[in-house]
């Protein structure tokens, strides 16, 4: 089945550093990617969607120029946290429709828990 | 963003008993989808639904996209430890890539 790998499962960074979070696809071509953002015991926040060879889109109330995302081919997107603070810690997701006409059976990653000390 | 109302928040059962939560929403969907998620890890498909009226089954879960095309339960029988987890709904308009949205998610919990 379809897969999206994403990596890394986990980081833990110093305030005002820079973390980057990959998710590709593995078996199928993934032209337009979704993130999300989860606070512990809530839902899915979509922040941002992805496109390949275009600029992404992001919801109201995400800064893009803090949550860098680029989509540079059919099998990578990736989200960088510019100059992370303690607040910006979270579990961050990525999701790609499963392939198919239709795209339906969205595939998730499997998150990268960021903690920002 | 727009959310599913989803309910119960949580559940706690015993084992070998059977479960339902659902979903509502005030705008129709076109798809459902019922996700299951465990700690540290990203949702995992367990069920997708098309057609409105429509009752799939995967082993013991059983779901169904209501007629109205506003909501969807999920139901699981015969519960068992490895139940455990965050059950979320999600609904989208398909056709094209569009995104999901999400209920508030149902948080199971197993005993022995």
């Amino acid at each position: 089945g379809a897969v999206v790998s994403q990596h890394p499962s986990w980081v833990i960074c110093k305030s005002g550093t820079s973390v980057k979070i990959e998710c590709r696809s593995l078996d199928f071509q993934a032209t337009t990617m979704f993130w999300y953002r989860q606070f512990p015991k809530k839902s899915l926040m979509l922040m941002a969607t992805s496109n390949e060879g275009s600029k992404a889109t992001y919801e109201q109330g995400v800064e893009k120029d803090k949550f860098l995302i680029n989509h540079a081919s059919l099998t990578l997107s990736t989200l960088t946290v510019t100059s992370a603070h303690p607040e910006d810690s979270s579990f961050y997701i990525c999701s790609a429709p499963a392939g198919g006409p239709l795209n339906y059976g969205y595939t998730f990653g499997s998150g990268t828990r960021l903690t920002v000390v | 963003g727009q959310q599913l109302n989803q309910s119960p928040q949580s559940m706690f059962i015993q084992e070998g008993e059977d479960v339902s939560m659902n979903c509502t929403s005030s705008s129709i969907f076109n798809t459902w989808l019922w996700y299951k998620q465990d700690p540290g890890e990203g949702p995992v498909l367990l069920i997708a639904l098309y057609k409105a009226g429509e009752l799939t089954s995967n082993g013991r879960l059983t779901a169904q996209f209501g007629i109205t095309r506003k909501d969807s339960f999920l139901n699981i029988s015969a519960s068992i430890p490895s139940d455990v987890g965050i059950y979320f709904c999600a609904a989208t308009l398909s056709g094209s890539a569009r995104q999901l949205t999400f209920g508030s998610g149902t948080q199971l919990t197993v005993l022995p």
